[in-house]
């Protein structure tokens, strides 16, 4: 299974600032994934990032608003510019890898929570 | 539409007793059905992941069932315990796509 890091894993910004949030995995993988989990819901899918290749985004997400970098196979950025209070949300980083009986399954950092003021 | 229903939405229930939480898909093409625990302020963890092909699958004392033909599935938490409360999430993937349920909030009170 993969172990996931996110930092911050707190923050508070101010409306129109941005914020990066760093993911590292302790493994290479190829697909790793951003979601956001607004308070009290479930996890929405922001985007999906691939080594090497632009990052695909789901309906209602662009690029503009959410940039994500992909340098590598351990490694992901997701920027959230442009803050708005609505933007208030924890934030997972993902990837898919194998269980021990050999499925593949989706393995999440602790998040991000970010509050904007 | 792909959609995963979860009920009840909410649960409480005393500690030492057994649970049952239910989740309804409607969900094609099918794959996987799986079950995370999402403590608050964590991230999901993986409980349970079942295919078409299997009808239950235990992880220690979460036992999980999949009945392909109602679309319907299960998670049974026996002699729970204070650590168990947390949200559980059914999701179900429809091939590249993961369809999540919006959880069942499970409250264990001593």
């Amino acid at each position: 299974s993969a172990v996931i890091s996110q930092k911050p894993s707190r923050d508070i910004c101010q409306r129109g600032t941005s914020l990066t949030i760093q993911c590292q995995v302790d493994s290479q993988v190829t697909m790793m994934f951003w979601y956001r989990q607004q308070p009290g819901q479930s996890l929405t899918l922001i985007a999906t990032a691939n080594q090497g290749s632009e990052a695909t985004y789901e309906s209602g997400f662009v690029i503009d608003k959410f940039p994500i970098s992909r340098p590598n196979l351990t490694f992901s950025t997701l920027t959230v510019s442009n803050l708005s209070p609505e933007d208030s949300s924890i934030y997972l980083c993902s990837v898919e890898d194998a269980t021990g009986d050999y499925q593949e399954t989706q393995y999440f950092g602790p998040g991000t929570r970010l509050l904007v003021l | 539409k792909n959609q995963v229903e979860q009920n009840p939405q909410s649960l409480i229930i005393l500690e030492g007793k057994n649970c049952t939480l239910q989740c309804n898909y409607t969900v094609s093409p099918f794959s996987n059905l799986r079950w995370y625990k999402q403590d608050t302020g964590r991230g999901p963890v993986s409980l349970t992941i079942m295919t078409f092909s299997e009808n239950t699958k235990s992880n220690g004392r979460y036992t999980a069932t999949l009945d392909a033909d109602t679309k319907q599935s299960s998670l049974h938490i026996t002699a729970s315990q204070l650590s168990d409360s947390a949200s559980y999430i059914c999701v179900v993937s429809a091939g590249y796509q993961l369809i999540w349920g919006a959880g069942t909030k499970l409250i264990i009170k001593p």
